[in-house]
């Protein structure tokens, strides 16, 4: 297909354990975008990347949060000892270069659960 | 802070009513403001927008209503069908060089037939 990839789509993990989520944006498009969805709430911005470069990472609640994009193209978010409060919809999304159309393009997200 | 305040929180209309849903913002700095279509399981999807140079936009049964004075904005879904059942969410954004969107909490709608 040619949207948003993301996986896994659902992750069941222990607190205290680590993860990663991967997201491969649209071929083409430059800036990638991490937000995080809780149950009943819009989605809450956590990162951004024009290129490799992490242009914006303000969304990042606490530094157990990292994520990076090595070579432009897909991105993985990582948690460190992940807690129950991290139980949410991780959605990337990416668009064809920032300040164009303004649209964002998401991917069906990865359903973290902490138990 | 909630930049962005959607209501309502759900709404239920018949088949072929009107569905009205209101946001409003408080950074004047919003230049760019997207209305989000979400279905269960699914990504959000852009379903209109509107910059503030302009006061209302139309596409199909969708039309944005903007009010820059009042900072308001609202989606209105004309002859609403079962298949517009789905959550809404508004969203602002300043286009200093990225879609860094700030959502509102979303309505969840829902078209009786």
């Amino acid at each position: 297909g040619a949207g948003v990839s993301q996986t896994p789509s659902n992750k069941v993990t222990e607190k205290g354990k680590y993860v990663e989520l991967r997201c491969d944006p649209i071929s083409g498009h430059t800036a990638l975008y991490w937000y995080r969805q809780s149950l009943g709430q819009g989605p809450e911005f956590l990162i951004y990347f024009q290129g490799t470069g992490a242009a914006d990472d303000s969304g990042l609640p606490n530094d157990r949060f990292f994520a990076v994009r090595p070579e432009g193209s897909v991105s993985t978010l990582k948690i460190q000892r992940t807690e129950r409060g991290d139980s949410a919809v991780y959605l990337c999304a990416s668009s064809p270069a920032p300040g164009t159309t303004g649209e964002l393009f998401f991917g069906e997200g990865s359903r973290l659960t902490v138990l | 802070q909630q930049q962005v305040k959607q209501s309502p929180q759900s709404l239920i209309v018949q088949k072929g009513g009107i569905s009205i849903i209101n946001c409003a913002y408080e950074n004047t700095a919003f230049d760019y403001f997207p209305w989000y279509q979400q279905f269960p399981g699914k990504g959000p999807a852009l379903l209109i927008a509107i910059r503030p140079d302009v006061s209302e936009k139309k596409e199909g049964r969708f039309t944005i209503s903007f009010n820059k004075s009042a900072k308001q904005f609202s989606l209105h879904i004309m002859d609403s069908q079962p298949g517009d059942s789905a959550t809404y969410f508004c969203a602002a954004s300043y286009q200093g060089g990225s879609e860094k969107l700030v959502f509102g909490k979303g309505t969840k709608l829902t078209v009786n037939p």
